[in-house]
């Protein structure tokens, strides 16, 4: 199975002020037809989570443009530009290369 | 398109139950389908995925033999019967759409969740 390993695991951020979130898999993500296998998700709080990024780099349809995908292979990044109070919860990464498909263990960004 | 689950609840160990998810909208034929259970305070996990015409079914190894996964696309509907439960099966269990019509990169449409609870 490939292990995604989610980091930091806490991420206190001032609000307007860039995150970072990385995720590291056990094996490369990037298949034959040029696509990189990695998705980024979003729960916030009493929520189900929402789609941010796929195929590594593709903001879902009504994402704001602060978030970005990036990486390749085995190393990834989610950017956020400047945090806003609404952008707190628990953020995944997530390997849709193949079965079975695996999580990060989440990452929870909080505002200062 | 909307989803929403049913069929949760609390039952026995070595029982049965079988959820229901049922999508509004047009998208779900030509879409694939999962479900995805969270533990409480836990993190998410990935159970079972079909592809839009059920050619490709998978499972976890923790489920795989005791739950199955079928759909129905005539009635716009995702379902998942749960066989041999266990107290380690005790979750939220989240229906979701993919944006393409296999695989599962891109989930782009999440249920609220059906509450599973197994317990004697």
């Amino acid at each position: 199975d490939i292990v995604m390993t989610q980091s930091p695991l806490s991420l206190p951020v001032n609000p307007g002020e860039a995150a970072s979130i990385s995720c590291r898999a056990s094996q490369s993500l990037l298949h034959d037809n040029g696509n990189n296998y990695m998705d980024w998700y979003l729960q916030k709080p009493g929520q189900s989570p929402q789609l941010l990024i796929y195929l590594g780099s593709n903001r879902a349809s009504g994402v704001p443009d602060r978030f970005s995908g990036s990486g390749s292979g085995t190393d990834f990044t989610l950017k956020i530009s400047r945090v806003e109070a609404e952008d707190v919860g628990f953020y995944y990464c997530l390997q849709a290369l193949q079965p079975p498909y695996t999580f990060g263990q989440g990452t929870k960004l909080e505002i200062k | 398109v909307q989803l929403v689950e049913s069929g949760g609840g609390l039952v026995q160990p070595g029982r049965s139950l079988r959820l229901s998810c049922a999508a509004s909208g047009s998208a779900f034929a030509d879409s694939a389908m999962h479900w995805v259970r969270q533990t409480p305070g836990k993190g998410l996990e990935w159970v079972s995925g079909i592809t839009w015409n059920s050619g490709i079914i998978a499972y976890a190894d923790s489920v795989r033999g005791r739950f199955t996964t079928s759909r129905d696309n005539a009635r716009n509907s995702l379902y998942l019967q749960m066989d041999s439960l266990r107290a380690e099966d005790t979750a939220l269990y989240y229906c979701v759409k993919v944006r393409a019509p296999t695989g599962i990169a891109g989930m782009d449409v999440w249920g609220r969740g059906t509450t599973v609870t197994v317990s004697s």
